[in-house]
């Protein structure tokens, strides 16, 4: 147990929906990452929060957006869904957000739209 | 363009034996690098991370090399056992810091199978 929590373990939904995917990072972490997994591409890095701002963005859709929150928890909306939307999405958090601080990934949402 | 490989898609042991995979980056000038293990239907686990300056790491039964005249970071697992059976992931952090911060830019993973 990485001591990162992903909420919900499941979503299904159906195309032009909007869900929300809500992480809270280990105790004591500042920094957030959201990832995405998927078969053809891989894990993909989509954005980086530290203390509540953002700090490093991926190749993220101008559908999603993230945000943490004062308490550190973080929300990755998902909007106008598509069916290549459909993935395994991790939360990860560190300590600094430094680039040789080592992750931990929480266990994912599988994230499927019909 | 900027490209992570792993050299193999599956690796098949037999266990005991020392298991060597490949990470090779092209158009990457990566301060660090990281191997991470992921089950099926879970999280990464951070196993190793080794910086630009150092040439080898080690952590019981794993050693990682970082070679970066070649590109080239190998990650070996040795006296392998069955349990060690997982899909293992590099990742790359471009720049020290900067704008970079914490972003892993993942490879494509190497399945490792290890037979009894």
């Amino acid at each position: 147990d990485s001591g990162v929590t992903q909420t919900p373990k499941h979503l299904i939904t159906a195309t032009g929906q909007r869900v929300t995917l809500r992480c809270s990072p280990r105790s004591g972490d500042l920094s957030v990452y959201w990832y995405q997994q998927s078969l053809d591409q891989g894990l993909q890095f989509l954005i980086q929060y530290y203390n509540g701002e953002e700090r490093a963005k991926g190749n993220i859709l101008e559908r999603f957006s993230a945000q943490q929150f004062p308490d550190l928890h973080s929300e990755l909306n998902l909007s106008s869904l598509e069916l290549g939307d459909s993935a395994l999405y991790f939360c990860a958090s560190s300590g600094t957000g430094l680039a040789y601080n080592e992750q931990f990934f929480g266990p994912g949402t599988r994230l499927t739209v019909l | 363009s900027q490209k992570i490989e792993q050299n193999s898609e599956a690796l098949n042991i037999q266990e005991g034996k020392t298991a060597t995979l490949t990470c090779n980056y092209t158009n990457y000038s990566p301060a660090y690098l990281q191997w991470y293990r992921q089950d099926p239907g879970r999280g990464p686990v951070f196993l190793l991370l080794i910086r630009e300056n150092e040439k080898e790491k080690r952590k019981e039964r794993l050693k990682v090399t970082f070679d970066t005249t070649l590109k080239q970071s190998l990650f070996h697992i040795t006296a392998s056992q069955p349990a060690d059976s997982a899909t293992y992931l590099c990742a790359l952090i471009a720049n020290a810091g900067g704008t970079s911060y914490g972003k892993l830019t993942f490879g494509q993973g190497t399945i490792l199978t290890v037979h009894p």
